[in-house]
């Protein structure tokens, strides 16, 4: 099915290891965005990308890596995970950035714990 | 800077009960507003939208009036499900950013 696949759906980390977030999208989007969801404070955007080979920070950005080298890839890398970092996380892609309200497509989450 | 504010949750409601939802913004310019749903395990989907003052988005039984004056886009539905339990998240559009709630979670029961 067409549409934005994240994986894995759930992950538990030790303070200090690192992982990568992956995020493919088969619907050929240019804009492509990773988001954490915290209790209480809504969806946060982390980092973004406008087409292949360019990213840019979200209002969150610290302590996360983004890398974007094919239009369907956008992962998302921790590289030192912190306890502050658990978190819901979401991957969502749309034509472009100016019809992201008009087609945002959500991935179904990743769920990490960092202990 | 922009923001939006939606009431807390959650709101448990019996089927066929009548559902408001309650979201203000603030924002400079002429944003355009959302209402997304969130059903368990499964990402954000657009519910409806509204793009300018005085618009009225519908979808599915549900409806929000966008309203400068009050800077609101309160959500609705005469009638709720069981179906309809979930996340609700109201968020704004503006200068190609997405500003969202901390989202309110609806529980029908039957």
């Amino acid at each position: 099915n067409a549409g934005v696949t994240q994986t894995p759906k759930f992950q538990v980390l030790k303070t200090g290891q690192s992982m990568t977030l992956q995020c493919a999208q088969d619907m050929n989007h240019e804009y492509m965005s990773w988001y954490r969801q915290d209790p209480g404070m809504g969806l946060r955007l982390i980092h973004y990308s406008v087409g292949a080979g360019i990213t840019d920070q979200g209002e969150v950005p610290n302590g996360y890596n983004v890398s974007r080298s094919t239009t369907e890839d956008f992962p998302l890398r921790l590289l030192s995970a912190a306890p502050s970092q658990t978190s819901v996380y979401f991957c969502a892609s749309s034509p472009s950035r100016g019809q992201a309200p008009y087609g945002y497509t959500f991935g179904s989450g990743t769920r990490l714990t960092v202990v | 800077g922009d923001s939006v504010t939606q009431m807390e949750g959650p709101v448990t409601l019996s089927e066929e009960a009548f559902l408001t939802i309650n979201c203000t913004y603030t924002a400079t310019g002429y944003p355009s507003l959302f209402w997304y749903v969130q059903y368990p395990g499964e990402g954000l989907q657009l519910l409806l939208k509204a793009t300018k003052a005085d618009d009225k988005g519908s979808n599915k039984g549900f409806e929000a009036t966008y309203r400068k004056e009050t800077t609101s886009f309160h959500l609705e539905k005469g009638s709720v499900q069981v179906s309809d339990s979930a996340v609700y998240f109201c968020a704004l559009w503006n200068f190609n950013k997405f500003y969202f709630g901390s989202g309110t979670k609806l529980n029908v029961k039957p």
